[in-house]
């Protein structure tokens, strides 16, 4: 079954360092989301992205953040001078166009130090 | 914003019993709300869909309820197994364009 694919699976990185997430949504969706889950809360919504371009964002994604769908296949979340707050499960999904289900990658654990 | 509230952070059940979450939301109801599992670090993964004009949706074990006068969902597991043993999230598109809230989630934990 075609499934999302996130890598790195966890990051570890320096406070102030740019950090790249990577994600494979499945192939023939149109519509991706990042999201993110700080230790023991809840699941909050990041970005949409659609026909290449931001469709909606969160509070939570301000300057530092930026995504891109540099070819066919990648979706990238980079985060551009990491905080400690920064750490957290970062998840990506992907949508068919017809349908309302999201479906999630695995996530990569960034722990910012 | 929606305020999307689940019962009891964690519930504990007998092998074979139904376990019931409860999701409730405080302001318009949604088009349709949804259910996700999540296992100790995975991504949540969809069960199942239900929206406004439904009042019960079933796959396999799974049944759940959508009471828009109560605004809220009821998500049943019934004849439960260890298996079964994970959080259990409930989510809202809020505004019709898919970006999804979720509540806290309920961590189930089935005894054999």
């Amino acid at each position: 079954e075609p499934e999302v694919t996130q890598t790195p699976s966890h990051q570890v990185t320096q406070m102030g360092q740019e950090v790249i997430l990577r994600c494979v949504p499945i192939s023939n969706h149109l519509y991706f989301y990042w999201y993110r889950q700080i230790l023991g809360q809840k699941v909050e919504f990041l970005v949409s992205f659609y026909n290449n371009e931001i469709s909606e964002k969160s509070e939570i994604f301000d300057d530092q953040f930026s995504v891109e769908r540099p070819d066919g296949s990648n979706f990238t979340l980079k985060i551009r001078s990491t905080k400690l707050e920064d750490s957290a499960m970062y998840f990506c999904a992907s949508r068919p166009g017809a349908k309302n289900i999201q479906y999630f990658g695995a996530g990569t654990r960034l722990s910012v130090l | 914003s929606q305020k999307i509230e689940q019962n009891s952070e964690a519930l504990n059940i007998q092998e074979g019993k139904t376990a019931t979450l409860t999701c409730n939301y405080t302001n318009y109801s949604p088009a349709y709300l949804q259910w996700y599992r999540q296992d100790p670090g995975r991504g949540p993964v969809f069960l199942l869909l239900i929206r406004e004009n439904e009042k019960e949706k079933r796959k396999e074990r799974l049944k759940v309820t959508f009471d828009t006068t109560l605004k809220q969902s009821l998500f049943h597991i019934t004849a439960s197994q260890p298996a079964d043993s994970a959080t259990y999230l409930c989510a809202l598109d809020e505004t019709g364009d898919y970006k999804l809230s979720f509540g806290a989630g309920t961590t189930v934990t089935v005894r054999a």
